[in-house]
């Protein structure tokens, strides 16, 4: 079965970096889109960026783009998001999926990030 | 930006029929998919491209589309159905939409 499992989440200061990782098992990975997707607490879902398959497409919501950068390693079925500049609207829950069409039909338990002095 | 807009909360009685609506412009053409997210839990897809159902997911949860609006329709609702409920489309650029949620509550 499907499986996405987060880590790298964690209490991180204002302007300061984070990179999280997603390990995919169950699936083909290298042969399907991946996306990341935020949910800060007591609110609703946000999309925040998705790659291709293959890496060669790659976009991001407005209020990450040029801050967040996401990339994966077919090699190992992983998905990674580097995030840096973090301000505390960036406090979420970050959820990695699996993309279907227009859609996220696979989702990861979470990473909780924090950012705070 | 594209936008999509749901009900905060909808309450229904069990085994009654529960009516979550997602409107935004032109959604019926923009394929709306539907996701279930149970208290301290993950989202779970229920619908998606409109009206389909993914294998697991219960018969009684089902989907239409007509002009601007979405729904989401629950029969038979039962006490395990209680969560909230996100529409979602793409904008037909490169974003994608998610609605902000309606609360299901089973009385």
């Amino acid at each position: 079965q499907v499986q996405l499992v987060e880590s790298g989440g964690g209490v991180v200061q204002p302007g300061r970096s984070l990179r999280l990782s997603c390990a995919a098992s169950g699936f083909t990975f290298s042969s399907f889109g991946m996306h990341w997707v935020r949910q800060a607490p007591g609110k609703g879902l946000e999309w925040v960026a998705v790659i291709s398959y293959d890496t060669n497409y790659k976009d991001y919501a407005a209020s990450v783009k040029g801050r967040f950068t996401i990339s994966r390693d077919n090699s190992r079925n992983m998905l990674f998001l580097q995030m840096n500049s973090l301000g505390t609207d960036d406090t979420a829950f970050y959820y990695c999926a699996k993309a279907s069409a227009r859609e996220f039909d696979y989702w990861g338990q979470g990473a909780l990030v924090t950012v705070s002095s | 930006s594209y936008e999509l807009t749901q009900p905060p909360s909808v309450s229904v009685s069990p085994g009654q029929t529960a009516f979550i609506t997602c409107s935004g412009d032109q959604l019926g053409f923009r394929y709306a998919s539907w996701y279930q997210q149970q208290p301290g839990q993950s989202p779970v897809l229920v619908i998606y491209q409109g009206n389909r159902r993914p294998s697991g997911i219960p018969e009684r949860f089902s989907g239409s589309n007509s002009g601007n609006t979405a729904t989401l329709t629950i029969r038979g609702t039962q006490a395990m159905d209680e969560a909230d409920y996100y529409c979602q489309a793409w904008d037909g650029s490169t974003a994608y939409v998610f609605g902000p949620g309606t609360r299901v509550t089973v009385l």
